[in-house]
């Protein structure tokens, strides 16, 4: 069955840092992959999206990296500030509108 | 301009009683999904409309459905309620269903609680 895994325990990291999350799949051939942060009792906000044929994708002091052959999609934030502790999730899509989610790594940004 | 506005906020309801919840996408957006957000289960795709038309549908049973509007509003309706479908249930936007390259814009959610 299809499955996708994100970091299971909690990431702490200092301010300034890089912080890094990994998002896994198997079973699944996403046409893209998209990174979602989300606060508590809010929606997922959309951060990047990445194309199967990509390898990177920057945003500001976001970074996306794609590799199809390993199944895996890491999520880097240079420079963190506490202002980016959330829970950020990873979601698949492959085809059609549905996205099938990762169940989210928190990250926790400490001064 | 405004975002997806997701009504009510909050609900509480009974086991077997039946809940609407209400999403307006963002001004010009044709698409609305459902997810369901649980502590165990994370999101969960529920069914997708587009231009009033259920497009695809999440494994979910049949208490779940929804329907669109002309005005692309969309609701949806759970009936006999059970202790488990306690959840964040979010809405989320897109232009067209072909446009998924620009992402989801969600709204806040209504958080359901069942007791």
């Amino acid at each position: 069955s299809q499955k996708i895994e994100q970091n299971s325990e909690a990431l702490n990291i200092q301010e300034g840092k890089t912080a890094t999350l990994t998002c896994n799949y198997t079973n699944y051939s996403p046409a893209y992959l998209q990174w979602y942060r989300q606060d508590p009792g809010r929606g997922p906000v959309f951060l990047l999206l990445i194309r199967e044929n990509e390898k990177e994708k920057r945003k500001e002091r976001l970074k996306v990296t794609f590799d199809t052959t390993l199944k895996q999609s890491l999520f880097h934030i240079t420079a963190s500030q506490p202002a980016d502790s959330a829970t950020y999730l990873c979601a698949l899509t492959g085809g059609g509108n549905k996205l099938t989610f990762g169940t989210g790594t928190q990250l926790k940004v400490e001064l | 301009k405004a975002g997806v506005t997701q009504t009510p906020r909050y609900l509480i309801k009974t086991r077997g009683q039946q809940v609407t919840l209400s999403c307006s996408p963002i001004s010009g957006h044709r698409s609305v999904s459902w997810y369901q957000q649980t502590p165990g289960q994370g999101l969960q795709f529920l069914f997708e409309y587009f231009s009033e038309t259920q497009r695809n549908k999440g494994n979910f049973p049949g208490r779940f459905s929804g329907r669109q509007f002309s005005n692309s509003r969309s609701e949806m309706n759970v009936s006999t309620l059970e202790l488990g479908d306690s959840a964040l249930y979010l809405c989320a936007s897109s232009q067209n269903p072909g446009q998924v390259q620009y992402g989801y814009t969600f709204g806040s959610g209504t958080r359901l609680t069942v007791v």
